[in-house]
């Protein structure tokens, strides 16, 4: 099966400066992987997603990259805002069926 | 609206009552999740549905949880004889399997309290 964890469950960030959040996966056949953010009373919502076949996926003010060698996935939030506090977890899945969520990172924005 | 929803967003019950949580998918979405959440946690997989296909039930927690899909859409997640332990927020989510990103698309949650 696959586990899923995540190297640090609190981080917190001066705002403006950039954050970084890791999560490692344990199935080498994992082929699909999604970065959600949650805030306080609310579901999930989808930041940015990326495949297998990539190292790299870039978004607004978002970056994921995929590192196969050592099952590992990592979240950058560019000029970190206010906003941005929330818990972030990562998905993982094999052909997008069942996805495996990591515990959860909180991330803080210090003014 | 169009997203997932999930209905009772809060739900108080005694220890020992049966409780049934449902929710509403993303028209024509034919994969539907159920997952647990409980306070401070990551998300706990519990049942998947797709299509016609037999669901995967490989995550409920014991035989007193079953969930049903009903002509491929709404979806009810039954919990009997509720102990404390199942005091949690029950995540729905939606995706459309086959399309480009597989995202998964989520409820706002139900709420469940087991006194």
């Amino acid at each position: 099966g696959e586990s899923v964890g995540l190297h640090l469950p609190t981080l917190s960030v001066q705002e403006g400066d950039n954050s970084i959040i890791n999560c490692a996966y344990s199935n080498s056949a994992s082929d699909y992987f999604i970065w959600y953010k949650q805030e306080s009373g609310k579901g999930p919502q989808f930041i940015i997603d990326i495949r297998s076949n990539m190292d790299k996926r870039q978004g607004q003010r978002v970056t994921v990259l995929l590192n196969k060698t050592v099952k590992h996935l990592s979240l950058q939030i560019a000029a970190t805002q206010p906003g941005d506090s929330a818990v972030y977890f990562c998905a993982v899945s094999n052909y997008g069926q069942n996805f495996v969520f990591g515990p959860g990172t909180r991330l803080s924005v210090l003014p | 609206g169009a997203g997932v929803s999930q209905s009772p967003s809060n739900k108080v019950t005694e220890k020992g009552k049966d409780v049934e949580l449902r929710c509403d998918p993303i028209s024509g979405h034919t994969a539907l999740y159920w997952y647990r959440q409980s306070l401070g946690q990551g998300l706990e997989f519990l049942i998947y549905f797709q299509g016609n296909s037999a669901p995967d039930k490989s995550g409920l927690p014991s035989d007193r949880f079953s969930a049903e899909r009903t002509g491929g859409s709404v979806s009810t997640l039954t919990i009997q004889r509720t102990q404390q332990e199942d005091s949690a927020v029950y995540l729905c989510a939606s995706s459309q399997q086959g399309a480009n990103t597989g995202e998964l698309f989520f409820g706002e949650g139900s709420r469940l309290t087991v006194l």
